[in-house]
């Protein structure tokens, strides 16, 4: 199975300033035959379902503020705020889903100083 | 609108089992892959399997912990989604969420509310 490892696991942020959120796989990914990294990145927010910010690697997700944008190749991949909002506490996870059984990472808990 | 519920959460023993529900409205539901995911009581996000749609032979994918327990099944006619479970484990005991699988991408664009497995003596 392909393990996927966020860093940090906590993540305090002043609002207004930048946060990045890394996650790295075991393995790389197989090629994909339209040629995507199928690596997302979801919100879940307090008392909240997950959902999707990042898909594809980088594409923002309908809604998604453009402050948030996504990163990498090979096995190590970012997610990035550009600035901080109160609305953007919970918790954050990558995950793969070019070869099953899909994986998530452990989780980023992003709160607010 | 896009909306997933699920149902069918509850307390059962270790060995029993439990069917999950997951109902779909606002969208051509047998068009799509559907999967379900899975959250321990404090923890991070599991995948638990997927089914896929007609054009695809309905093909199942498992994750290993519930391979051999856990059937996903579909009925399109009722656009809806089930998970059965067999020989529940104390593990088991978590939220299970049923999510869409978008066209092209195959992100989970779309997540039920959750619905509470525990598996407890």
């Amino acid at each position: 199975d392909i393990v996927m490892t966020q860093t940090p696991l906590s993540l305090p942020v002043t609002p207004g300033e930048p946060a990045s959120i890394s996650c790295r796989s075991s393995q790389r990914f197989l090629d994909s035959d339209d040629g995507n990294t199928y690596l997302d990145w979801y919100l879940q927010k307090p008392g909240q379902s997950p959902q999707l910010l990042i898909f594809a690697l980088s594409f923002r997700a309908a809604g998604v503020p453009d402050r948030f944008s996504g990163s990498g190749s090979g096995t190590d991949f970012t997610l990035k705020i550009s600035r901080v909002e109160a609305e953007d506490v919970g918790v954050y996870y990558c995950m793969q889903h070019i070869e099953f059984p899909y994986t998530f990472g452990q989780g980023t808990k992003l709160e607010i100083k | 609108e896009v909306q997933l519920v699920e149902s069918g959460g509850g307390l059962v023993q270790p060995g029993e089992s439990l069917r999950l529900s997951c109902v779909a409205s606002g969208f051509t539901f047998s068009d799509h892959y559907m999967d379900w995911v899975r959250q321990a009581p404090g923890k991070g996000l599991e995948w638990v399997g997927q089914t896929r749609n007609k054009a695809n032979n309905y093909t199942t994918k498992y994750a290993t912990s519930v391979k051999g327990r856990f059937t996903i099944s579909r009925d399109d006619s009722k656009n809806s989604l089930y998970l059965q479970m067999i020989r529940l484990k104390t593990e088991d005991t978590a939220v299970y969420y049923c999510a869409r699988v978008a066209y092209g991408s195959g992100s989970y664009d779309y997540w039920g509310q959750g619905t509470l497995v525990t598996v407890s003596s």
